[in-house]
C-alpha cells in the first residue's frame, strides 16, 4: 500500500529559526510531490510542486527537495515567522492524468514570537 | 483563487438521512475531486471526475456517490448518512496543463 508519512507531527520553534519538515513515501515511483499549507478551519493552499524529474523547488523563504531513491522530501523554511504557523501537508501522485493525491497526516508548526 | 465554492459550509444531520454536498467552480476545469479529512488519517480521496458524467472511485468511496452533469458542479451524496461519515469534506480542482490541485474552503458535516 502506498503510504506517506510526516515526522514530526508537531513542531514549535522560536521566531527567526530555520526549520525543516520531513515527508517520506513508501513507493518511490512517484509522478510528483506537493507541499500544502492549511490554516485552522480553512482549505489547503498549494506551496510548491516538485516533478519526479526535479530535485528541488524554491518559492521565497520556502525550499522543497525531493530524493526519490530514498523516498523522502523536505520542506525548508528560512527565517520563520509567526505567520508561518499552520499545518503543513505533503502529498504524492503516482502518475496518470487523474492526478490522485495521497496525503501525509501533516506537521503542525507553531512559530513563537 | 481558483473560484471554488462549497455548500453548505456546515451541516448537522441525523443518521440515516440523505445528504448532498455541492462543489462549484467558475473556471470550467476538467478534473474535480472530493476528499475527506479526519484526525489521524489526513485527507483521503473519495471520488473524482475527469469530465462531465465521467467519475471514478477513490480510496474511501463506500457509502458515497457522486454526479457531474455540468462542468462546473460536482455533487457528493451520502445516501444514508452514518456517524462514521462525520468529517470535513474538501473539493479540489486541477487545471489543464498543471498538476497543482486547488482546494475549496471545506464543508464540516456532523452526523448524529
Amino acid at each position: 500500500k502506498q503510504e506517506v508519512t510526516q515526522i514530526p507531527a508537531a513542531l514549535s520553534v522560536p521566531e527567526g529559526e530555520n526549520l525543516v519538515l520531513n515527508c517520506s513515501f513508501t513507493d518511490s515511483a512517484i509522478y510528483n510531490l506537493q507541499w500544502f499549507r492549511q490554516d485552522p478551519g480553512k482549505g489547503l493552499t498549494s506551496l510548491l510542486l516538485i516533478q519526479s524529474s526535479q530535485r528541488e523547488q524554491t518559492s521565497g523563504r520556502l525550499n522543497a527537495s525531493l530524493d526519490k531513491s530514498s523516498g523522502r522530501s523536505t520542506l525548508y523554511i528560512a527565517a520563520s515567522q509567526p505567520g508561518d504557523s499552520a499545518t503543513y501537508l505533503c502529498a504524492v501522485t503516482y502518475g496518470g492524468a487523474t492526478n490522485k493525491l495521497i496525503f501525509g497526516t501533516g506537521t503542525l508548526l507553531a512559530v513563537q514570537p | 483563487d481558483a473560484g471554488i465554492t462549497q455548500s453548505p459550509r456546515h451541516k448537522v444531520t441525523e443518521t440515516g438521512t440523505p445528504v448532498t454536498l455541492r462543489c462549484h467552480q467558475t473556471e470550467n476545469h476538467r478534473y474535480m475531486y472530493w476528499y475527506r479529512q479526519d484526525p489521524g488519517h489526513g485527507l483521503r480521496l473519495i471520488h473524482y471526475s475527469y469530465g462531465v458524467k465521467d467519475t471514478d472511485k477513490g480510496e474511501v468511496s463506500d457509502g458515497y456517490s457522486v454526479s457531474r452533469s455540468k462542468t462546473e458542479d460536482f455533487l457528493l451524496t451520502l445516501e444514508s448518512a452514518t456517524s462514521s461519515q462525520t468529517s470535513v469534506y474538501f473539493c479540489a480542482i486541477s487545471k489543464a496543463g498543471s498538476d497543482t490541485q486547488y482546494f475549496g474552503p471545506g464543508t464540516r458535516l456532523t452526523v448524529l
